[in-house]
């Protein structure tokens, strides 16, 4: 049962925007930065977002990530095809002193 | 280009040992820390430990505190993952995964494709 929760699916159109929310508690989204994963069916996860905003090198800019308070979110416009995959959050908690997941969304594209 | 290839999984029974590694290449091995996390079949991601740059720093997921020691030869660009007294509920996918810095960002920046543990009798 993780500390920091997701909703367990979103949905979009090609084209439309899709938002991702990620909760989670003063010991964790409260003082430390956010990431974001991406996994693909049967593939390895992939870092899409870190520090809450930035995006590592070949990320499309489509993906945008943001914070405020104990909440981060995770935007997605544009929506594609390929972007259909289960997104996970990720923080450090000081309370745990570790890595914490979201519980996972999973993105699909009508 | 950065790779990581994770080793050692296989079927083994409760209560036995079983010895992970991930053989790095394609950067510098000693500049970054090093994770393993795991994700059981059709479940989410669970992040296990980490260890950093020099080898002297590691962190640990609490229930597998005590059970499990991260370990690294920087001379071979490997990491390990020792884990004791396994459990059913262990069973799962489990990757080694490149910090975006020595250690201490806990950002996962590349992964190896993992390797299955299974736990039954």
């Amino acid at each position: 049962q993780s500390v920091v929760t997701q909703p367990p699916s979103a949905s979009g159109t090609p084209g439309q925007t899709v938002t991702i929310s990620c909760s989670g508690s003063s010991s964790n989204i409260g003082i430390n930065t956010v990431g974001w994963y991406q996994q693909l069916p049967g593939t390895a996860p992939k870092l899409v977002i870190h520090s809450n905003r930035h995006r590592p090198s070949g990320v499309p800019a489509r993906f945008s990530g943001s914070k405020s308070g104990t909440s981060a979110s995770l935007a997605i416009s544009g929506l594609q095809s390929e972007d259909e995959a289960d997104y996970y959050c990720a923080v450090l908690d000081d309370s745990l002193s570790g890595l914490v997941f979201g519980t996972g969304t999973k993105v699909t594209v009508l | 280009q950065v790779q990581l290839v994770e080793s050692g999984g296989g079927v083994v029974q409760p209560g036995r040992s079983l010895r992970l590694s991930c053989a790095a290449s394609g950067f510098t091995f000693s500049d970054y820390g090093m994770h393993w996390v795991r994700q059981a079949p059709g479940k989410g991601l669970e992040w296990l430990a980490v260890i950093y740059d020099d080898g002297r720093t590691e962190h640990y997921l609490g229930p597998v505190k005590g059970r499990f020691t991260i370990s690294r030869d920087n001379s071979k660009n490997t990491v390990f993952l020792q884990m004791n007294t396994l459990r059913v509920e262990d069973t799962a996918l489990y990757y080694c995964a490149r910090d975006r810095a020595g250690g201490s960002y806990f950002d996962l920046d590349y992964w190896g494709q993992g390797t299955l543990v299974t736990v039954s009798s």
